[in-house]
């Protein structure tokens, strides 16, 4: 079954602990983005990848890394979370038709809450 | 001044009615356009994709993108209960900012029976 897998899917942490949120797409697609969800704000992008060793920073990239060393995985780094990092994260993946991001497909979310 | 903004929600249509959901943004050099439906608890999925000016349609789904007037908007006729979801528009850069996505945030629409 073709989809986006996150995990995990629910995180509580302390602040200043760092973490990692995992993305794996089995579509084989080029692209690959991460954002957060907060009420009001809509979705925010983070990061994003056009291939392979290639990233780039979205709106909101500040207290995130993100590394893109194989083509179906995407990891979300917080180096030292932060209580304003509490959110909901989605990853999506697109291909790429003539260099440009097509259908999205997200994954399920990751809830985290920063204490 | 957002970069893509979306009319205020919520929106409150009767079975059987056309809802009009838009959008408008401020990079004219924006390339492509997306409608996202997510309800409530689960993840955005597509709905539409519009690149160049003009209508395009899906089933009930009509979009509607005016590059100079710089909106794009969605049509659902004949709305159903099932179509009572939150609306996302996506903006697209073109040239080296293919990947930079922006979304607005969002219409929840509501059709009651």
């Amino acid at each position: 079954e073709a989809q986006v897998t996150q995990n995990p899917r629910y995180l509580i942490t302390v602040t200043g602990k760092k973490l990692t949120v995992t993305c794996s797409q089995n579509m084989n697609h080029e692209y690959m983005s991460w954002y957060r969800q907060d009420p009001g704000l809509g979705l925010r992008q983070i990061y994003y990848s056009m291939n392979v060793e290639v990233t780039d920073k979205g709106d909101v990239p500040e207290g995130y890394k993100v590394s893109r060393k194989e083509k179906r995985n995407f990891p979300l780094i917080l180096e030292s979370p932060s209580p304003n990092q509490t959110s909901l994260y989605f990853c999506a993946s697109s291909p790429l038709g003539g260099g440009a991001v097509e259908t999205q497909y997200f994954g399920p979310g990751t809830r985290l809450l920063v204490l | 001044q957002k970069e893509v903004e979306q009319n205020s929600g919520p929106l409150s249509v009767p079975e059987g009615a056309i809802a009009s959901l838009n959008c408008t943004y401020s990079d004219r050099v924006s390339q492509s356009f997306f409608w996202y439906r997510q309800y409530s608890g689960k993840s955005p999925e597509l709905i539409m994709s519009i690149y160049s000016n003009g209508d395009k349609e899906d089933g009930r789904f009509t979009a509607q993108l005016n590059k100079a007037s710089q909106y794009v908007s969605l049509l659902i006729r004949d709305s159903q209960p099932s179509d009572s979801a939150t609306y996302l528009c996506a903006v697209s850069l073109g040239g080296t900012s293919y990947g930079k996505l922006t979304f607005g945030q969002g219409t929840i629409l509501t059709v009651h029976p």
